[in-house]
């Protein structure tokens, strides 16, 4: 039992390039999210999926898409990377409309 | 102004002291309250959950909320170089339980 997974674990990218980042829970649950984490600002959503086959946006949600592809799986694409996505990502999931959150370990990204 | 503030520390403590981290938030209609455990590279893992106003206590973990006063509190009993991580708190509003707004986490260093 795995929890949440993310890949990749780092990546630094060139502004402009576009990239993927990957993201499944074993755990069955229902809603899954997409956070970034900036020193002095927490944690932010950007946005999530409540249920299969939905998403919306979260707090900042600009720059950004997602794809729920399945219960387990939810991923956010940077279209066209820029400096200010540098950032550590976090996806977490939940069981549904409860609290606890469960954290991947995260992808450290650096746009030059 | 931030919806939740929580001071960032660091705050550094030697070992067997007990620790006080704590949060202040603006929006009356939070009711679900949380504590996350961070260590340095790792996802943010649940530490505490509480529901509206009162005391839970979870071993050497004791979490508070005052919620007529915007509060609530962490306490860590006995504490261990073990603790040495971030705290984040996390509260969200019934009906969008799962939509967490955060705290930029204090910083906590046990010392021997």
């Amino acid at each position: 039992n795995a929890g949440v997974t993310q890949t990749p674990k780092f990546q630094v990218l060139k502004t402009g390039q576009s990239m993927t980042l990957q993201c499944a829970q074993d755990m069955n649950h229902n809603s899954m999210y997409w956070y970034r984490q900036d020193p002095g600002m927490g944690l932010r959503l950007i946005y999530y999926s409540a249920s299969e086959g939905t998403t919306d946006k979260g707090e900042v949600p600009n720059g950004y898409n997602v794809s729920r592809l399945n219960k387990r799986e939810f991923s956010l694409r940077l279209e066209s990377a820029a400096p200010s996505q540098t950032s550590v990502y976090f996806c977490a999931s939940s069981e549904g409309y409860r609290e606890t959150q469960y954290f991947g370990p995260g992808t450290r990204l650096l746009v030059l | 102004q931030k919806e939740v503030e929580q001071d960032p520390g660091p705050l550094s403590v030697p070992e067997g002291a007990i620790v006080s981290l704590n949060c202040t938030y603006s929006n009356s209609a939070f009711q679900y309250f949380m504590w996350y455990r961070q260590y340095s590279r790792k996802g943010p893992e649940l530490l505490m959950y509480t529901y509206s106003s009162g005391n839970k206590e979870d071993g050497r973990f004791t979490a508070q909320v005052d919620k007529s006063s915007k509060y609530i509190s962490l306490f860590i009993r006995d504490s261990q170089p073990s603790d040495s991580a971030t705290y984040l708190c996390a509260m969200s509003a019934a009906g969008t339980a799962s939509k967490l707004t955060f705290g930029t986490g204090t910083r906590l260093q046990v010392t021997l």
